[in-house]
């Protein structure tokens, strides 16, 4: 099993609509979580953190299941400008790496 | 500067030549990562830096590529006799480092083997 495991997409959603993308874990020890956004050749910038059960800014919603080893993230009212891939992030046990994802590619269509 | 500056933005070698990739980060950070992403993937972790010393370089693909930070600010990432599959963009990323903290990224640098 992968560390942490995206489907990669892509999500092609028109814009309003809610969407949500699931990111699975394989380490049980890790204790924060994070959401990154990618726009096409640029760098990942911070999104969300997730540090215990969940985390909501405005239309963006951030969740930890940690039963099942996995953290989502439910977009709604969905924007054009929301297109992008999303990328998410867990710290290996007892370290400070950073593992990533392959990411999820959102398409939000007019 | 108050991000994570890398440079050059864009390199384009010959296959064998040895490049230097250099990034500046963030004042006060002290820790410093590498990662590599190619087209259609997320980031590929490389190596951490701890202050000056390499916390972990697990990632490293073999022993063409190396890395340092002798004053615990700047790193150089250093690839010799480049291949073609060594094409890619190199991110450097900084952080607080107390673990959980996020880290920051730099623009990267376009790695163009040919």
């Amino acid at each position: 099993r992968k560390e942490v495991e995206q489907d990669p997409g892509p999500f092609n959603v028109p814009e309003g609509a809610t969407v949500a993308f699931n990111c699975t874990y394989s380490n049980s020890a890790s204790q924060s979580f994070f959401w990154y956004r990618q726009d096409c050749r640029k760098e990942p910038k911070l999104l969300m953190s997730v540090y215990s059960s969940g985390n909501e800014d405005g239309r963006f919603t951030a969740q930890l299941n940690r039963a099942s080893q996995y953290i989502s993230l439910l977009i709604r009212d969905s924007k054009l400008s929301d297109s992008a891939t999303y990328l998410c992030v867990v710290p290996a046990s007892g370290t400070y790496k950073y593992i990533f994802g392959t990411g999820t590619r959102l398409k939000v269509l007019a | 500067g108050a991000g994570v500056s890398q440079t050059p933005s864009n390199k384009v070698t010959e296959k064998g030549k040895y490049v230097e990739l250099r990034c500046d980060p963030i004042s006060g950070h002290t820790a410093l990562y590498w990662y590599r992403q190619s087209l259609g993937q997320g980031p590929e972790f490389l190596i951490y830096f701890q202050g000056t010393g390499a916390a972990d370089d697990s990632g490293l693909p073999n022993d063409r590529f190396f890395a340092v930070r002798p004053e615990g600010s700047v790193s150089t990432l250093k690839i010799q006799r480049t291949e073609r599959g060594d094409s890619a963009v190199y991110l450097c990323a900084s952080s607080s480092g107390t673990g959980g903290n996020e880290a920051f990224f730099g623009q990267g640098t376009r790695l163009t083997v040919v």
